[in-house]
């Protein structure tokens, strides 16, 4: 059964500075990996998805990668600002279930 | 377009009482989804639609029903509420299950508390 986690659990960084958040799975025979956004009390805001045939995807000052065979993604964020304050989540989709979702990272940018 | 809202926003349940989470879509989207959160975890999936009249069970179904009458709506039904069932609750919709288009959309949230 594949599980997902995210470290770490909580990250708080300067404004302005680069970071990168992490996801590891189980299962490699996935067939996307996708990035989410949660801000407190709402919902979920897709960010990246990667199907299992590319390496990375980009949006913005947003770069995500995707190492199927480690079982790692990692989600780049450039010149973090205040408002990329947020609870990030990864999650993925196998060939026969449906999206596992990872625990989050929580994310605090100061100005 | 609203997207994908919820209602209601925000509720208390005795144990035993039952109660509908209401879910509709207006993208014409085919397939929707319930998910519940809970503190500092991810989400689970609970059951799920891949269109009008057809439903199936996701990882955590036990204690819920649902149904999808029409391809808008989507709601949740919860029989006999257990204090495990203190949650926040998502509804989320995609038009495909694979492909570019299968990014889901998500509602803002039921949060529920059962004492």
């Amino acid at each position: 059964k594949q599980e997902v986690t995210q470290i770490p659990a909580a990250l708080s960084v300067p404004e302005g500075e680069n970071l990168v958040l992490n996801c590891s799975f189980t299962d490699s025979a996935i067939y996307n990996l996708q990035w989410f956004r949660q801000d407190p009390g709402k919902g979920l805001t897709s960010l990246l998805l990667i199907q299992s045939s590319q390496r990375e995807q980009t949006s913005g000052r947003l770069n995500a990668s995707l190492d199927k065979s480690s079982g790692r993604s990692t989600l780049y964020i450039a010149a973090s600002q205040p408002g990329d304050s947020a609870t990030y989540l990864c999650a993925t989709k196998t060939s026969y279930d449906k999206v596992i979702f990872g625990p989050g990272t929580s994310l605090s940018v100061i100005p | 377009n609203a997207g994908v809202t919820q209602t209601p926003k925000f509720r208390i349940l005795k144990i035993g009482q039952s109660m509908t989470l209401q879910c509709t879509q207006d993208m014409n989207h085919n397939y929707m989804y319930w998910y519940r959160q809970d503190p500092g975890m991810g989400l689970k999936l609970i059951y799920y639609s891949v269109g009008a009249g057809i439903t199936d069970k996701g990882e955590v179904p036990n204690g819920y029903n649902v149904s999808r009458s029409t391809t808008e709506d989507f709601p949740l039904r919860l029989e006999l509420a257990a204090p495990s069932q203190t949650s926040v609750y998502f509804c989320a919709s995609s038009y495909l299950d694979r492909g570019p288009e299968e990014t889901q959309y998500f509602g803002p949230g039921t949060r529920l508390l059962v004492l």
